[in-house]
């Protein structure tokens, strides 16, 4: 069965700050993985995925299939970074979130 | 183009109560699902449907019914409310799950059983 784990429910940095929240995954076949963000009140939204290679508002993440992880970085946090964010994986019909990493980005 | 939206926002039911959540998009996409979202658990689907007439159950189905009659509405009907059923529920839609397509969220639907 295809599991997601996101180990840290919350991670506070300061501004300027680097951050990077983690996310390990395991999937017998071969993964397609998301990051989907959520701020206060509002509809997740998809923030990037691991086939696209693309960078969006600063943000990248590597899909390491040893490791089994795609760990979401940032090298400057911003405050309005602030958020909740998923790490979703996709099989088939099925897409599976983690617990989600509610991020801070203190000024 | 209003993408996927669900109705009511909020809502407080009392235990026993049946109510449906409803869900309409109107990108002519193949893939609809319901997930509920809790503190600490991360979003969980709920129940699934690949096209008109086929739904099938996700991780936490008991206690939902789903239909999808047409491609573009897929309500989720409580039948008898519970305590434990309290949660922000989302609705989602895509051409279809996995490579490349992007999936589209409602805005969620706050429910309380009390």
């Amino acid at each position: 069965a295809q599991r997601v784990t996101q180990p840290e429910k919350l991670l506070s940095v300061f501004k300027g700050a680097p951050v990077e929240l983690k996310c390990n995954y395991s999937y017998s076949g071969s993964p397609e993985l998301f990051w989907y963000v959520q701020y206060s009140r509002q509809r997740l939204q998809l923030l990037l995925r691991h086939i696209s290679r693309e960078s969006i508002k600063g943000f990248t993440a590597d899909l390491n299939k040893g490791e089994t992880s795609f760990h979401l970085k940032k090298p400057f946090a911003q405050e309005e970074d602030s958020a909740m964010y998923y790490c979703a994986l996709a099989s088939g019909s099925r897409l599976t979130f983690g617990e989600g990493t509610q991020l801070t980005v203190n000024p | 183009n209003a993408g996927v939206t669900q109705t009511p926002k909020f809502q407080v039911l009392k235990t026993g109560q049946s109510m449906t959540l409803q869900c309409a998009q109107d990108m002519n996409h193949e893939y609809m699902s319901w997930y509920r979202q809790d503190p600490g658990m991360g979003l969980r689907l709920i129940h699934y449907s690949v096209g008109a007439g086929i739904t099938d159950q996700g991780e936490v189905p008991n206690g939902y019914n789903v239909s999808r009659s047409t491609t573009e509405d897929f309500p989720l009907r409580l039948l008898s409310a519970a305590p434990s059923q309290t949660s922000v529920y989302f609705c989602a839609s895509s051409y279809s799950p996995g490579t490349g397509n992007t999936i589209y969220f409602g805005e969620g639907s706050w429910l309380t059983v009390v």
